[in-house]
């Protein structure tokens, strides 16, 4: 199966300083999404990018499909980015629906 | 316009025991897919619901089934709990219209088994 590795494990960051994550994946795909995983559970959708590069705030993301790889940048860096990020990808041409997620990023921001 | 919802939040069985979670879909969303959290993992793929058939299944045992209702809405139940069952269970919704797009997460159910 597709294999989705993430990069760095952890990540340990002062407030306001800015911060690279990299998803790397071994197939061609057909979606790609970032999530942020708060204390309590929850995934909040950051990106849809399966391809191109997208900005929201403080966050942007790349992703080179032909590279196999996504980059989700944080700038300036809050407490309340704490968290795990994912990436998910969806494998191309299952007409299914169905996320295979990565290994995943522990960020902590510290004031 | 109610995003994915979720019930119960938290719930503790015993070993043996069974369990229904239920989740509702986001408004607009015909599609559901349940995941498995386990703790310090990333979510691994149950199963997803469309047209109240499951379409396609990930690597679990049968004693995970599930079901989906004419309004969307869904239940994933487990019987005869393992103590390995204990995780955190995430509902997502999405429109299955042949086109890949973008799944929401529920706030998910803490499921603890003792």
């Amino acid at each position: 199966g597709i294999q989705v590795e993430q990069s760095p494990p952890d990540l340990i960051l002062q407030e306001g300083a800015n911060s690279t994550l990299r998803c790397n994946f071994s197939d061609s795909v057909n979606n790609l999404q970032w999530f942020h995983q708060n204390p309590w559970g929850q995934l909040i959708n950051l990106f849809y990018i399966p391809s191109g590069t997208k900005q929201n705030g403080r966050l942007s993301a790349t992703t080179v499909a032909t590279e196999r790889y996504s980059l989700l940048y944080i700038s300036s860096s809050q407490t309340t980015d704490s968290g795990v990020y994912f990436c998910a990808v969806e494998l191309m041409n299952t007409g299914f629906q169905k996320l295979v997620f990565g290994t995943g990023t522990r960020l902590l921001v510290s004031p | 316009d109610a995003g994915v919802t979720q019930s119960p939040t938290h719930l503790i069985k015993t070993r043996g025991q069974q369990v229904t979670l239920r989740c509702s879909p986001k408004s607009g969303h015909d599609t559901v897919s349940w995941y498995q959290q386990a703790l310090g993992q990333g979510p691994q793929f149950i199963f997803q619901y469309y047209e109240e058939e499951e379409r396609q299944r990930g690597n679990f045992p049968d004693r995970f089934s599930g079901h989906q209702f004419p309004n969307y809405s869904s239940e994933l139940n487990v019987n005869a709990l393992l103590l390995g069952d204990s995780a955190l269970y995430l509902c997502a919704s999405s429109s299955l219209a042949g086109v890949p797009d973008t799944q929401y997460f529920g706030p998910g159910t803490r499921l603890t088994v003792l």
